[in-house]
């Protein structure tokens, strides 16, 4: 069975202070892996796509690595306005088909404090 | 550009009372189509996916069921609701070869009393 865990399962930063959210899976036929940004009663809202191991990628204040088993979402001096919740999802081959579906983790609630 | 209309955005039902969520996409043609349930501090939980017109996966048993009409539009329905059907409902699609994964709607909050 397909796993994903995020860790922490919340995160409080002060303004300016660095750090790295965690994902980690366990997945057959992995086909990339997504991290998406929810804010409160809004849809997520896509940021990154990785495919492979060592890949990065870099969006403003944001950036995502990926190992062959954990991706890591990098938050450099953040801001108030960068606190959400966090979401990753592997995607995964569904069925034995070419189709793929994403697998979501339970997320990261990231608050910044000013 | 593409666009994604769910509605409506909140919704009280009482229990045993049908239900019925739509979810439309403009701008594309022959998308995948995904209802999604997240409850309260969870994660994403998938329901039901459409890769075409009639053609409709359930991922966990449940008391609700999903139908697709036509190439751009998604409903979920169910007959009697639950205490437990409560959550907030997003749809989402999709097309292959993307790499933007999904494209959410803004969901739909639903509270069965």
């Amino acid at each position: 069975e397909d796993q994903v865990t995020q860790s922490p399962e919340a995160l409080r930063l002060q303004e300016g202070e660095s750090s790295s959210l965690n994902c980690s899976y366990t997945v057959s036929g992995l086909r990339g892996l997504f991290w998406y940004r929810q804010d409160p009663g809004k849809g997520p809202e896509f940021l990154f796509t990785l495919y492979s191991a060592g890949e990065e990628k870099e969006k403003e204040r944001l950036k995502a690595t990926l190992t062959k088993k954990e991706s890591f979402l990098h938050i450099t001096a953040p801001k108030p306005e960068d606190s959400a919740t966090y979401l990753c999802a592997p995607r995964v081959n569904a069925g034995g088909t070419s189709y793929g579906k994403l697998t979501f983790g339970q997320g990261t609630i990231l608050t910044v404090h000013p | 550009s593409q666009t994604i209309h769910q509605w409506p955005a909140t919704l009280v039902q009482p229990v045993g009372s049908p239900l019925s969520l739509e979810c439309t996409v403009e701008g594309t043609s022959n998308p995948n189509l995904y209802w999604y349930r997240q409850a309260a501090g969870r994660g994403l939980q998938l329901l039901f996916y459409s890769v075409g017109i009639g053609q409709i996966s359930s991922e966990v048993p449940q008391n609700l069921s999903a139908s697709r009409p036509q190439d751009r539009q998604f409903i979920l329905s169910s007959k009697k609701l639950l205490l437990s059907d409560s959550g907030f409902y997003l749809c989402a699609w999709s097309r292959e070869g993307t790499q933007r994964g999904y494209t959410f709607g803004s969901g739909t909050r639903l509270t069965v009393v």
